[in-house]
């Protein structure tokens, strides 16, 4: 089945500076890769998501890039604010079943 | 828009008892709904899939007569843990499939629970 490894386990970061997640997962199969936000004692909420078909995809301050051929996948934030304090976990998918990550807790210190 | 509701957000009971922990789509039809647990400071990990008017599907480890699922309804799905122990206590997070190919998954707040 799928596995899914995330580093790092946490990220420290300042305030304005850039922050990157990485991802690799095991089947080549896996098409989906979604990236979500989790902020404490709450549900995960999906910031971005990215399909096998296309390499990079970005909205606004946030961006993810594919590499099919390595299969892995990274998350980058610029200009982090402390709002984007959380845990991050990315995920891969082949047929709507979603494999998580062990994600990443991200602290932006002001 | 769209949004997944859980309901309840925390529910502490003694050990023996059993809990029920509904999950509803707001706004859309969901014929399939994921049940996940999550203990402190670890990943989600899926529980089963829970397919509208049939029979749920178990991961391995899961046991299904210890978390019972029923998809009765496209907007409806619950998880009941029977006769809870200590080591049930965990954060359940249910969530159903949206989008063209169901894969983005929108999901609900999340249930603490705490088996005394």
């Amino acid at each position: 089945g799928e596995n899914v490894e995330q580093h790092p386990s946490t990220l420290s970061v300042q305030e304005g500076d850039s922050a990157v997640i990485k991802c690799t997962y095991s089947d080549s199969a896996s098409n989906y890769f979604p990236w979500y936000k989790q902020e404490l004692g709450k549900g995960p909420q999906l910031i971005i998501d990215i399909r096998s078909n296309v390499g990079e995809k970005k909205d606004q301050r946030i961006a993810v890039t594919l590499n099919k051929t390595a299969k892995h996948f990274s998350l980058h934030i610029t200009e982090t604010q402390p709002e984007d304090s959380a845990v991050y976990f990315c995920a891969a998918s082949r047929g709507g079943k979603l494999i998580f990550g062990q994600g990443t807790e991200l602290s932006v210190k002001p | 828009g769209a949004v997944v509701s859980q309901h309840p957000s925390r529910v502490i009971c003694k050990s023996g008892t059993s809990v029920k922990i509904e999950c509803r789509s707001l706004d859309f039809q969901a014929t399939t709904m994921f049940w996940y647990r999550q203990f402190p400071k670890q990943s989600l990990m899926l529980m089963a899939t829970s397919n509208e008017g049939s029979k749920a599907t178990y991961e391995q480890g899961v046991e299904k007569d210890k978390f019972l699922i029923n998809h009765a309804s496209l907007t409806l799905s619950t998880l009941t843990v029977t006769s809870a122990h200590p080591e049930d206590s965990s954060f359940y997070i249910c969530s159903a499939g949206t989008g063209a190919t169901n894969e983005k998954l929108l999901f609900g707040s999340g249930t603490q629970l705490s088996v005394l």
